[in-house]
């Protein structure tokens, strides 16, 4: 698979390769996190979330990791297809329940 | 598909014009949002209505008004815009405001400001 230590504005993945998306916080006092997908085009799509009580989350080919200590958020995707290929946003609800957007990954998947 | 749906998809209006962008949910929802997105940034806040009632206004120009006839519907008036104003216009909603709950988008309203 292929990863990024560090954020990154763009990352190229071969298709069926299973990638990783990074994000770092700022606010050690969020409670929620969620990674939005969000293609050309179209509004952002909720893919996951994690309350801060949790340090790893599975949904379907998707899996979200949370490490507190250093404020740091991951998405990995597995066996990236055509379709996961869209901008990726980290988000994380603050004490005063606003939603603060990262800057956004552009994933694309070559064939 | 989003349950968040916007009209118009895309809006042109010249600077002079008064235009309104329309969004309406029927998840029940009792909180809603307006967020602006300018290409290849994320989403900012502009607006928050909770139960009807405006909760946050994150310092927009008087250009912009927001409106929440009723808890189902969110308006965006506009009136006055300059071209830097030309951005994607998202809409959210979200159970209630606050921590831990999920907030879902529309497809937008781009907006073009000539």
């Amino acid at each position: 698979g292929e990863s990024v230590g560090l954020h990154l504005p763009t990352l190229s993945v071969q298709e069926g390769d299973n990638s990783i998306i990074n994000c770092a916080y700022s606010n050690s006092a969020s409670d929620y996190f969620i990674w939005y997908k969000q293609e050309s085009g179209k509004g952002p799509q909720f893919i996951i979330d994690i309350r801060s009580n949790m340090d790893k989350r599975q949904g379907q080919r998707v899996t979200v990791l949370l490490n507190k200590t250093v404020k740091h958020l991951s998405l990995q995707i597995a066996a990236t297809q055509p379709g996961d290929s869209a901008v990726y946003f980290c988000a994380e609800n603050t004490d005063d329940y606003k939603l603060s957007f990262g800057a956004g990954t552009t994933v694309t998947v070559r064939a | 598909d989003t349950e968040v749906t916007q009209t118009p998809k895309h809006l042109v209006m010249g600077m002079t014009n008064k235009k309104s962008l329309k969004c309406e949910q029927h998840m029940g929802h009792r909180a809603m949002y307006w967020y602006k997105q300018k290409a290849k940034k994320p989403p900012e806040l502009m607006f928050v209505y909770s139960y009807e009632k405006l909760s946050i206004n994150e310092s927009v120009p008087s250009r912009f008004s927001p409106e929440c006839p009723n808890s189902s519907l969110l308006n965006l008036h506009l009136h006055a815009l300059q071209p830097e104003d030309s951005a994607l216009y998202l809409c959210a909603s979200s159970q209630v405001q606050g921590v831990e709950n999920t907030i879902y988008f529309g497809e937008g309203s781009w907006l073009t400001v000539v």
